[in-house]
């Protein structure tokens, strides 16, 4: 068990340009978050997958973001046109629906900044 | 809607003092509850947790919080701190039960200062 792992973890980009954040949640985990979270305030939900499914997406989630899972493994989140209100961190999280305890393991986060 | 308050965005306490970090949730249905740990530039840590039975529960590095349902607190605490427990701390919430999500609500953070 290796952990949930993020790349890259650290971005910058300019203004406008599109940027992609990978994530490998833990193999047996068959769910996976996304979060969000900017300087002093708590992590905010973005989208959910159960397996391959995206079954949950917050209003955060504006059309210029887009989240896959292909075959219920390891997960991307793109954004397009950046904007400079997207710099934050973004971090991943998986857990293991076990029916009783959705405990989360996060990741290390992926810090974009946008210039 | 499932909501967090974390009461002092800031504590400073002595090292070997009592560390009391203060959590009030609000939820429709009988919530999990976490405190999650979090060191600069990394990600988040679970420290513990609570979904059913004893209210008081303990997690990692001596910490541990009393659910009470009547006050609607999920309290964190440590008897004695140490230098290393400087960090951020978040509570958070969680939906429960089949075909809800799992996701977190997270309280706005509270940064525990260690002093010397």
């Amino acid at each position: 068990d290796t952990g949930v792992s993020q790349n890259p973890r650290h971005k910058i980009t300019k203004r406008g340009q599109n940027v992609t954040f990978r994530c490998d949640p833990i193999s047996e985990h068959n769910r996976l978050y996304w979060y969000r979270q900017t300087l002093g305030q708590g992590p905010e939900f973005l989208t959910y997958f159960q397996n391959e499914a995206q079954l949950e997406k917050s209003r955060l989630l504006s059309d210029r973001f887009s989240a896959e899972r292909p075959k219920g493994s390891f997960s991307t989140l793109e954004i397009q046109r950046t904007e400079q209100g997207d710099s934050a961190m973004y971090l991943c999280a998986s857990s293991f629906d076990s029916g009783y305890s959705y405990e989360q393991y996060f990741g290390p986060g992926t810090r974009l900044t946008v210039t | 809607a499932q909501s967090v308050t974390q009461l002092g965005s800031h504590v400073s306490v002595s090292e070997g003092a009592l560390v009391l970090l203060r959590c009030n949730y609000s939820s429709s249905v009988p919530p999990y509850l976490f405190w999650y740990v979090q060191y600069p530039n990394q990600g988040l840590q679970l420290l513990l947790k609570y979904t059913t039975g004893a209210t008081l529960v303990k997690g990692i590095n001596g910490f541990e919080a009393e659910f009470k349902k009547s006050e609607t607190s999920f309290h964190l605490t440590k008897p004695s701190a140490h230098m290393s427990d400087a960090a951020e701390y978040f509570c958070a919430v969680s939906d429960k039960g089949s075909g809800n999500t799992g996701k977190l609500i997270f309280g706005q953070g509270t940064t525990l200062q260690v002093k010397p």
